[in-house]
């Protein structure tokens, strides 16, 4: 079963600024993979799918990038209600999620 | 507007049973397939089940097969998840999902806002 590694486990910055997360896989997983994004309280919200799509309704400040096994978000400029926690997902005999990386303000 | 609403959660001792309900709105229902994942408190995601839009074919974790019975309604726009032999580890909420097919992939897309299940 594929392993998603996500860092870092927390990022600290200001709002403006450029976030870059990673997710590694343990093996190819091709383009299948997305990003949720959880607010504190909240459930998740799909923000990008096949690695680079924004799913309908999210800002294009949000930026999916990668193949195979390395994956990056970005968020170009950080609005105050980006500071959530950010996980990967693939699909492969089963649905494996990273473990997350929060985004907290510096 | 897509709604998923939970309900069914509660306090159960270990060993004990539960169904969590989701009733499903804005979407037609018997198109999507439609997943389980749940959340301990204070840890990441974890996918639970997915039952297809038939409800033909279902898929569980591993730490869940044979304890847990995903189904579905079409009739009643509402799935279900039924919840035997519980134990302290299956304490999370409980988030239900419609999906988002791909050429590649199946995704998450609408979530609930989850059902707490505490198992003590």
């Amino acid at each position: 079963e594929v392993v998603l590694t996500q860092s870092p486990a927390t990022l600290s910055l200001s709002p403006g600024e450029r976030a870059t997360l990673s997710c590694r896989a343990s093996q190819s997983v091709g383009s299948s993979l997305a990003w949720y994004q959880q607010r504190p309280g909240q459930a998740p919200r799909l923000l990008i799918y096949d690695a680079s799509n924004r799913a309908t309704g999210i800002p294009d400040r949000f930026s999916g990038s990668g193949s195979g096994t390395d994956f990056t978000l970005t968020i170009s400029s950080l609005e105050p209600e980006d500071f959530a926690v950010y996980y990967c997902q693939h699909r492969g005999y089963s649905w494996t999620f990273g473990q997350g990386t929060s985004v907290e303000i510096k | 507007e897509v709604q998923l609403v939970e309900s069914g959660g509660s306090l159960v001792q270990p060993g004990g049973s539960l169904r969590l309900s989701c009733a499903a709105s804005g979407f037609t229902f018997g198109n999507y397939a439609m997943g389980w994942v749940r959340q301990a408190p204070g840890k990441g995601l974890e996918y639970v089940s997915v039952i297809s839009g038939f409800g033909a074919e279902t898929l569980y974790a591993d730490s869940v097969k044979g304890r847990f019975t995903i189904s579905r309604d079409n009739s009643k726009n509402t799935l279900y998840l039924q919840l035997s032999s519980l134990r302290a580890e299956d304490t999370a909420v409980y988030y239900c999902a419609n999906t988002f097919p791909t050429s590649t992939s199946l995704y998450f897309q609408h979530w609930g806002q989850g059902t707490q299940v505490i198992v003590s």
